[in-house]
């Protein structure tokens, strides 16, 4: 399974970009990069997903080098509620199930 | 409310008792899995299912832990003869299969005196 690593924690201030990096060196071909988040005392939120290019939803857009080797969630203009534990995990295979392995995160502080 | 469901939010036992926590994934979801969380630190995986087949367990789940899923719709995790390491947050998620994304529940914390 391809190993993430995510700093620590950040501070980003309310309304400026967040951009929250991760390395995943070892990734496989096939194998997606998934983003949560986690604000505490409820689950794990999904955010976005992707393969080779670059995604955007509603909430976060998903950079990934060319190479895979390493991504960035970008949170446009973060808010309060963006306070949270972010974490970046390369998903499994399909034929492996799927199941997603969480390591520490990033814990990223917006502040006013 | 089209979310996943976990029941009951908070469970207080006393250490060897049994307890039992329950999901109900998000209808038409295919696959669920359960993880565990402690403290600091982020979910681990204990077993998934694809319809009412359990198709893979870890190594974490003792013979103390069994995970059914009857019809391939709700799912329960009972821990039987409770002990003090299996305070924690119990979390549930459910799929579509393929590389579509689990949404999680907001899970059970379990605590045992």
């Amino acid at each position: 399974d391809a190993k993430t690593t995510q700093p620590p924690s950040m501070d980003c201030a309310e309304g400026r970009a967040a951009n929250l990096p991760c390395n995943h060196s070892t990734i496989s071909g096939n194998e997606y990069v998934y983003w949560y988040r986690q604000i505490h005392s409820q689950g794990p939120q999904y955010i976005i997903h992707g393969l080779k290019n670059n995604e955007t939803n509603e909430m976060a857009s998903l950079i990934i080098t060319e190479d895979r080797k390493s991504s960035t969630l970008i949170l446009p203009h973060a808010t309060l509620r963006d306070t949270a534990v972010y974490y970046c995990i390369v998903r499994v295979r399909r034929n492996q199930g799927g199941k997603l392995i969480f390591g520490q995160g990033t814990e990223l502080s917006v502040k006013p | 409310d089209t979310g996943v469901s976990q029941n009951p939010r908070h469970k207080i036992t006393k250490r060897g008792q049994n307890v039992t926590f329950r999901c109900d994934p998000i209808s038409e979801h295919n696959r669920l899995y359960w993880y565990r969380q402690t403290l600091g630190q982020g979910p681990e995986f204990l077993t998934y299912f694809q319809n009412e087949a359990q198709l893979e367990k870890s190594r974490l789940l003792s013979d103390r832990f069994s995970a059914e899923r009857p019809k391939g719709s709700f799912s329960t995790l009972e821990i039987q003869r409770t002990e003090q390491g299996d305070s924690a947050m119990y979390l549930c998620a459910s799929s579509l299969w393929g590389e579509q994304p689990q949404h999680f529940g907001d899970g059970t914390r379990l605590s045992i005196l």
